[in-house]
């Protein structure tokens, strides 16, 4: 399945953070979202074939990278205390397939 | 744009009682729907999914049919256990780049 590192990570206001993915076997294309306490997850952007492929209405400062491995990174600079949030990556079988599968997710708290 | 609306919670039910959990979506042309679970601490697992109109997806249980002419997707299941109890989102995709996700419903079962 979708593995995700680290669980969970404390930060602080002003620092920069890295989080991990490793999509199922045989996906190639990967999402990120965050889901803030009791929210639905909002999309942030997907990859595929290392290329981003979409994003969602997040600003600059969240940015990732695909691996020739389909592993993935997503990195948060200048953190506020709004990053706050569960982190999941979803992974799926190629370009424009729509069922994605989610990872256990990493908690993010920004004091 | 797209958009998921699902009825707000908690749906608290006793065990063994009828589960119906409210989902109608917007979308322009034929999106793709699908349940997720989360269970405390946990990340996003499929639940089950309609690709076209008048598709039924099911698992464990639970049921949905894919209603092109009220646009809804209602999630039910016959009779709960207490495992139930967790957030249920309804949400969809459309030429395979982001879910859009519902607020949730949480249930919640009683023995």
């Amino acid at each position: 399945g979708v593995t995700q590192s680290p669980t969970h990570l404390i930060k602080t206001r002003g620092q920069q953070v890295t989080l991990r993915c490793s999509s199922q076997s045989g996906h190639n294309t990967v999402s990120w979202y965050q889901q803030a306490l009791g929210q639905g997850p909002q999309f942030i952007f997907q990859y595929y074939r290392e290329e981003e492929n979409g994003r969602g209405n997040f600003p600059p400062r969240f940015s990732g990278l695909q691996f020739p491995n389909d592993s993935s990174e997503l990195n948060v600079n200048a953190l506020e205390l709004d990053d706050s949030a569960l982190y999941l990556c979803a992974s799926s079988s190629g370009h424009l397939q729509e069922t994605q599968y989610f990872g256990p997710g990493t908690r993010l708290l920004v004091l | 744009g797209n958009s998921v609306t699902q009825m707000e919670g908690p749906v608290t039910l006793s065990e063994e009682a009828f589960l119906t959990i409210n989902c109608t979506y917007t979308a322009t042309g034929y999106p793709s729907l699908f349940w997720y679970v989360q269970y405390p601490g946990e990340g996003l697992q499929l639940l089950l999914k309609a690709t076209k109109a008048d598709d039924k997806g099911s698992n464990k249980g639970f049921e949905a049919t894919y209603r092109k002419e009220t646009t809804s997707f209602h999630l039910e299941k016959g009779s709960v256990q207490v495992s139930d109890s967790a957030v249920y989102f309804c949400a969809l995709n459309q030429a395979g780049t982001a879910l859009i996700f519902g607020k949730g419903t949480t249930l919640s079962v009683s023995s």
